[in-house]
């Protein structure tokens, strides 16, 4: 079983649609939990960072589930802005080693 | 925020030379830098952990004589691909961990290297 491990999508939905990407984790250890999104050919940028009371930033929720090992993204109103891979990210502490999913890929239609 | 510099953002070179990309971190220390290769449609792959003032720690299949890693001062690491191949053409991020309450993971702008 892979360390962390997405559905690679691509998920095409359309602008105003609400999507769900979620990501499991097969270490019970890991600490921290986030979410980056690339575009193509650029670097991740940081989207948002994943905490078990879950968190909100505007039209973005994160989840945790810790004893279901896996986290969420939920992004409501799509824009086509939006389009982009997302990377989950879990990191086991400290420099111990940081994990990324292989990315699930948005592609918002007009 | 937290800011971490890449360059150069792109290489063109001949097969048999070897270049070098550099990562520094711009306004915070960095103990620990990330390597990461990324293929065209592929995720990101890591390559090696950069620890300042000690050897890098290479995943597996990496093969540190090829991929130099240098780690000299809290806000540089250097990765040299020694004798590049065209196989060795990709994309090529850094990152570095912040640490302000929680640890955050940020990234170079990242490297293409096309090797001819």
């Amino acid at each position: 079983r892979k360390e962390v491990e997405q559905d690679p999508g691509p998920f095409n939905v359309p602008e105003g649609a609400t999507v769900a990407f979620n990501c499991t984790y097969s270490n019970s250890a890991s600490q921290s939990f986030f979410w980056y999104r690339q575009d193509c050919r650029k670097e991740p940028k940081l989207l948002m960072s994943v905490y078990s009371s879950g968190n909100e930033d505007g039209r973005f929720t994160a989840q945790l589930n810790r004893a279901s090992q896996y986290i969420s993204l939920l992004i409501r109103d799509s824009k086509l802005s939006d389009s982009a891979t997302y990377l989950c990210v879990v990191n086991m502490g400290g420099y111990q080693k940081v994990t990324f999913g292989t990315g699930t890929k948005l592609q918002v239609i007009p | 925020g937290a800011v971490v510099s890449q360059h150069p953002s792109r290489v063109i070179c001949k097969s048999g030379t070897s270049v070098k990309i550099e990562c520094r971190s711009l306004d915070f220390q960095a103990t620990t830098m990330f390597w990461y290769r990324q293929f065209p449609k592929q995720s990101l792959m890591l390559m090696a952990t950069s620890n300042e003032g000690s050897k890098a720690t290479y995943e597996q299949g990496v093969e540190k004589d090829k991929f130099l890693i240098n780690h000299a001062s809290l806000t540089l690491s250097t990765l040299t691909v020694t004798s590049a191949h065209p196989e060795d053409s990709s994309f090529y991020i850094c990152s570095a961990m912040f640490r302000q309450g929680n640890e955050k993971l940020f990234f170079g702008s990242g490297t293409q290297l096309s090797v001819l």
